[in-house]
């Protein structure tokens, strides 16, 4: 069965960098696009960012752009996302999330359980 | 990137029927029919619900129909049940130049 497991959250002050993983099993990574989602306490999802399967192409949301870059592993099958200049809004748990189709499909089939970033002084 | 306009909430009784709208602009939703659905009960991840405007994924009931008319989508839930009460999220694809996808802000579905 799929299993997305994401790692890596936790409390950063304001400025400061921090790294999520996403490790994924029971499909053939390698083969499908990747999403990261996030969702502010008590609000909605935002996409984030996508990678292109073989991790060539990769699009990120206007608001993290220049901040935030998705990058991935397929010989590990991970997921990361390095978050740079991190800001009070960025607090979300983020989720990493497969594309349903595998040449990108733009929805979200399998999801992990998430991980909480906060970012506070 | 502006989100989606969804309504907050949404009531209807056991065994009605209750539609949420999700409201986008040319260059989204009437756009691409790219359009999908999520449910999310709370403290767990979203569920994809319905995918590329009418389709249900595998294991989706069939109560769950979308559609779309002009920059507005719609999910219907027929035949109301007391697990359906959740939030539910639309998405858009928006944007050849710049891919991104666009989530509606969530509206709150009620079972009375």
């Amino acid at each position: 069965q799929v299993q997305l497991v994401e790692s890596g959250g936790g409390v950063v002050q304001p400025g400061r960098s921090l790294r999520l993983s996403c490790a994924a099993s029971g499909f053939t990574f390698r083969n499908y696009v990747m999403h990261w989602v996030r969702q502010a306490p008590g609000k909605g999802l935002e996409w984030v960012a996508v990678i292109s399967s073989d991790g060539k192409n990769k699009y990120h949301a206007d608001s993290v752009k220049g901040r935030f870059t998705i990058s991935r592993d397929n010989s590990k099958s991970m997921l990361f996302v390095q978050m740079n200049s991190l800001r009070a809004e960025d607090t979300a748990v983020y989720y990493c999330a497969k594309d349903f189709g595998d040449s990108g499909s733009w929805y979200f089939d399998y999801w992990g359980q998430g991980t909480l970033v906060t970012v506070s002084s | 990137q502006s989100a989606l306009t969804q309504p907050p909430s949404a009531s209807g009784s056991p065994g009605q029927s209750v539609t949420i709208s999700c409201t986008g602009t040319s260059s989204d939703v009437g756009r691409y029919n790219y359009v999908s659905w999520y449910q999310q009960h709370p403290g767990k991840a979203p569920k994809l619900m319905i995918y590329g405007v009418t389709k249900r994924p595998s294991g989706v009931p069939d109560r769950f129909s979308g559609s779309k008319s002009g920059n507005t989508a719609s999910l219907t839930v027929s035949g109301l049940q007391a697990e359906d009460e959740a939030d539910y999220y639309c998405t858009s694809y928006a944007g050849s130049n710049n891919p991104h996808v666009l989530f509606g802000g969530g509206t709150k579905l009620t079972v009375l």
